[in-house]
C-alpha cells in the first residue's frame, strides 16, 4: 500500500527547542517536499529536494535544515532559530523532473510549541 | 510575475452545483491541478489538466481552462456535505535546473449546507 507517512500527527515542544518531523515515502518517487501551512496563507514551500543528498531552500527556509540521505526520507528540523514555529506541517513527494510535476501529500504534523 | 488567486469562500446547497475559480499570471504553466483538504488532513490530488486542454471532465468534476484569460475553474455537480473542504488551485511552472515548482492560491473554503 503506497503512499507518505507523517509523525507524529500532534507535536508539542517548549519553546528554545529544536524538533524533528519525519516524513517517509514509499512511492519510489525522486523529490520530496516540506510545506508550512497557516490559516489563511495557503502552502509556503520551506525545503525541498530533487535527488539523494541534494536539497534546496524554499521561500521561507530560515530556522529550518533537512537531510536526504534516503530516497524514501525527507526529516524536517524545526530549530530554535524559527521565531514561530507553531503551524501546520505538510510534506509531500513527486516523480520529479517531469513536466506534471503533480505531488502526492501526506496527513502533516501539527506542530505546537508551548 | 507568479501568482495564483482564489475567492476565499463559497457556500452552497447540498445537491446544487459549486463552481470554484482561479485566476494565474503566468502564461508559461504548463500543467493545473485542484486539490482538496479536509479538515486536519493532508491534500488530495483530485484532478489535474494539461494547458494545450479546454476542459476535462471526471465523474462529478469539470474542469475548464481558458488560457486566454488565464481562469480556471473547477465545478462540483450535485454537490454533498462531504464535499465540504478546502479546494486549492496550483499551477506547474519551470524552475532552476529543469525542475518544475508549484505555485499556489490560498484556497477556497466550500461549505455546502444540507
Amino acid at each position: 500500500d503506497g503512499g507518505i507517512t507523517q509523525s507524529p500527527k500532534y507535536l508539542f515542544r517548549k519553546e528554545g527547542q529544536n524538533v524533528t518531523l519525519s516524513c517517509e515515502q514509499n512511492l519510489n518517487h525522486d523529490a520530496m517536499y516540506w510545506y508550512r501551512q497557516d490559516p489563511g496563507q495557503g502552502l509556503r514551500l520551506i525545503y525541498y529536494s530533487q535527488i539523494v543528498n541534494d536539497f534546496q531552500k524554499g521561500d521561507i527556509a530560515e530556522g529550518y535544515s533537512v537531510s536526504r540521505e534516503k530516497k524514501e526520507s525527507f526529516p524536517l528540523t524545526v530549530t530554535s532559530a524559527q521565531k514561530n514555529p507553531t503551524a501546520f506541517y505538510l510534506c509531500a513527494s513527486s516523480m520529479g523532473r517531469r513536466r506534471n510535476n503533480e505531488q502526492f501529500f501526506g496527513p502533516g504534523t501539527r506542530l505546537t510549541v508551548l | 510575475g507568479e501568482d495564483v488567486e482564489q475567492s476565499l469562500f463559497l457556500s452552497v446547497r447540498e445537491g446544487d452545483s459549486s463552481v470554484i475559480n482561479c485566476t494565474y499570471t503566468d502564461s508559461s504553466s504548463t500543467y493545473l491541478y485542484w486539490y482538496k483538504q479536509e479538515p486536519g488532513a493532508g491534500l488530495q490530488l483530485l484532478t489535474y489538466i494539461f494547458s494545450n486542454m479546454d476542459m476535462k471532465q471526471d465523474q462529478r468534476l469539470t474542469v475548464l481552462l481558458n488560457k486566454k484569460d488565464k481562469h480556471l475553474s473547477l465545478r462540483i455537480a450535485d454537490t454533498q456535505t462531504g464535499d465540504s473542504a478546502i479546494y486549492f488551485c496550483a499551477e506547474s511552472l519551470p524552475n532552476a535546473g529543469n525542475n518544475r515548482k508549484l505555485i499556489w492560491g490560498l484556497g477556497t473554503s466550500l461549505a455546502v449546507n444540507p
